[in-house]
């Protein structure tokens, strides 16, 4: 009964692939994001989804492509990977004001 | 420079000790919240805030609106409290900012 599941927990990948990396929420909130954390523990917004429609959409690669195909998913597909990718990334969901976090996707970029 | 600033970065403090982590942001929101992150990775929300104040066990959140700060108090600390503890504001839209995290160990 996890309320925000992210798959894979971990990717390890070489430069130049393409991979996915898919959010499910089991709480019927409208509105989810993507977050990356770097290496630093700095944790920044990437895009924000509302009703499946996007919200926000901070200065990130056009490598990286979301994609909504209900209110309850929220997928997050990386072109053409580069080592500066590596990174924690993560999902959540909001109803209000309060955020429910996945538990990470860690990817490793060689 | 960060919208979103706290203090300490880093913080050690012995079992018991009553502990303060500052946030300070620099524009007008409409809500303040405090996350903590386990050693895990796993982060959990703690509390909301738009105005005054909010208890929940051993800890307690302020905001200051006037002043743009925000402190996250833990009273009686306990070695469970380490973690990261991240202030996030949120700005009118769907727009957050995070500070940079302080990272709590409390020592038995």
């Amino acid at each position: 009964d996890t309320a925000v599941s992210q798959t894979p927990k971990y990717l390890v990948t070489q430069m130049g692939n393409d991979k996915s990396i898919k959010c499910e929420q089991n709480l019927g909130h409208d509105t989810m994001y993507w977050y990356k954390q770097d290496s630093k523990k700095f944790l920044k917004i990437m895009f924000s989804y509302n009703n499946k429609e996007l919200i926000i959409n901070e200065t990130v690669p056009n490598r990286f492509s979301p994609k909504s195909p209900d209110k309850a998913h929220l997928n997050l597909h990386i072109n053409s990977l580069e080592l500066g990718d590596s990174a924690v990334y993560f999902c959540a969901s909001r109803q209000e004001e309060t955020q429910y976090f996945g538990p990470g996707t860690r990817l490793l970029v060689l | 420079k960060n919208e979103v600033e706290q203090s300490p970065q880093n913080l050690t403090a012995q079992e018991g000790e009553f502990i303060t982590i500052n946030c300070s942001y620099s524009v007008g929101i409409s809500a303040l919240h405090w996350l903590q992150q386990h050693p895990g990775g796993g982060i959990v929300s703690l509390f909301m805030l738009s105005s005054g104040k909010k208890k929940h066990g051993r800890l307690i959140a302020t905001i200051n609106i006037q002043e743009k700060h925000s402190s996250l108090h833990i009273t009686a600390s306990h070695p469970r409290d380490s973690a990261v503890y991240i202030c996030a504001v949120r700005w009118p839209g769907n727009q957050f900012y995070f500070g940079t995290g302080t990272s709590l160990t409390v020592i038995p």
